[in-house]
């Protein structure tokens, strides 16, 4: 079974740049979090979709935006990056339930370098 | 004060010795304890959920301290393959919801 896949794995921008990033949840998972995860630092939270409706948001400026779709995958986006918008980005899919504190399994992330 | 704090370490010691990490957490009313184990440039990966009467798995043993606030790892007889950092990890509230707040790290390193 697949688990947590996400695309793309690496990438480049420059400063100002957006970038779209974008997650699958393994199969029959409803809830997808994202994190940031910056060298050196813990994951920090960014946002968790549940059922497609937005179930939290963590302290981020309003460049950071996603959505989930009705397969449950999910996609987030970054506009006007920064340097410090470098960062391995973690999806991670849960079973479900509004909770917010399931057990979470991560896909490999996509690594983000701004220059 | 940090919702999560973990001695950043690093942790080196020989294989076949015992360690033992701790964190903290701020959170009175935390109800979920998890650790999880992260691998250099890798995902975190689920190492075991904290109960309040204590769990073991195989060499590793988890507590919480309710009245203290902190868990803790145990590893025993620990192998090269432990190397990896190890996060602790403890529910609280984002944005008026219930979500997973992730320590820093504390790195062990397992040398021959």
């Amino acid at each position: 079974d697949a688990g947590v896949t996400q695309s793309p794995t690496h990438l480049i921008k420059t400063r100002g740049q957006h970038v779209t990033l974008r997650c699958s949840p393994i199969s029959g998972h409803k809830s997808v979090s994202w994190y940031q995860q910056v060298l050196g630092q813990g994951p920090q939270f960014i946002f968790q979709y549940y059922e497609k409706e937005e179930r939290g948001r963590g302290n981020f400026p309003d460049r950071f935006s996603a959505r989930q779709f009705p397969n449950y995958s999910s996609e987030l986006n970054v506009n006007a990056l920064l340097l410090g918008d470098s960062a391995l980005y973690l999806c991670a899919s849960s079973f479900g339930s509004l909770s917010g504190a399931n057990v979470l399994t991560f896909g490999a992330g996509s690594r983000l370098t701004v220059l | 004060r940090k919702e999560v704090e973990q001695d950043p370490g690093p942790f080196n010691v020989p294989e076949g010795a015992t360690v033992a990490f701790n964190c903290t957490y701020s959170n009175s009313a935390s109800q979920s304890f998890f650790w999880y184990r992260q691998d250099c440039r890798k995902e975190p990966k689920l190492l075991m959920s904290v109960y309040s009467s204590g769990n073991e798995d195989g060499r590793f043993t988890a507590q919480l301290n309710r009245a203290s606030q902190y868990i803790s790892l145990l590893i025993r007889d620990s192998k090269l393959s432990d190397s990896a950092t190890y996060l602790c990890v403890v529910n609280g509230v984002i944005g008026g919801y219930n979500k997973l707040i992730f320590g820093a790290g504390t790195r062990l390193a397992v040398h021959p």
